[in-house]
């Protein structure tokens, strides 16, 4: 089945403690998002890469990283969580990083709080 | 930066009414994007219009964009309760070799039965 899976889907944690939500897609896609959802301020994007080893910075960048190491794979890194990410994060992936946008597929998502 | 504002924030109506929820942009787009939020659930793409296109039909939805007035409608005929769900649109803005979509703070629609 064609999807993109992330994990955990539920996660408390401390202030300061380093973590990683992974994002996998099995469709071969070139391009991949990670975006966090709050009350009031819709989705907005983190980071994005339009392929593997190729990332660059979304609308809220600021304390979070992201690698691309292969091209099913792009984990989101909180090196130092802070309680104002306290949030609902979506990995997303779309067929194509060219020049016509595509409809993107998400994953489950992955409820964080930290506290 | 939020770019779509969706209209109304929430709708509720009885089933098999139809549903008309709207999206207004700010800048030139490539094309127009609609997707469903079951709560607290990812996103799920149901349609996509793009900069030259007025319509776009996909089972009972109906999108229509008018790019004189950078607005979109998603109508849903014949509601069911399984359509109550959050409703976004998201808009690819007209820049070259982007994937971007820029989304709106959604419509929240209840189908009473």
């Amino acid at each position: 089945e064609a999807q993109v899976t992330q994990n955990p889907r539920y996660l408390i944690t401390v202030t300061g403690k380093k973590l990683t939500v992974t994002c996998s897609q099995n469709m071969n896609h070139e391009y991949m998002s990670w975006y966090r959802q709050d009350p009031g301020l819709g989705l907005r994007q983190i980071y994005y890469s339009m392929n593997v080893e190729v990332t660059d910075k979304g609308d809220v960048p600021e304390g979070y990283k992201v690698s691309r190491k292969e091209k099913r794979n792009f984990p989101l890194i909180l090196e130092s969580p802070s309680p104002n990410q306290t949030s609902l994060y979506f990995c997303a992936s779309s067929p194509s990083a060219g020049t016509e946008t595509y409809e993107q597929y998400f994953g489950p998502g992955t409820r964080l709080t930290v506290t | 930066s939020q770019q779509g504002e969706e209209d109304p924030q929430a709708l509720s109506i009885q089933e098999g009414e139809n549903a008309t929820m709207n999206c207004s942009y700010k800048t030139s787009i490539n094309n127009l994007q609609w997707y469903r939020q079951n709560s607290g659930r990812g996103l799920v793409h149901l349609i996509l219009i793009r900069s030259n296109e007025r319509e776009k039909h996909s089972g009972r939805l109906r999108v229509t964009l008018d790019t004189s007035k950078k607005s979109s409608s998603l109508l849903i005929t014949a509601s069911r309760a399984a359509d109550t769900a959050s409703y976004f649109c998201a808009t690819a803005p007209m820049r070259q070799g982007a994937q971007k979509l820029v989304f709106g703070q959604g419509t929240r629609l209840t189908i009473n039965p």
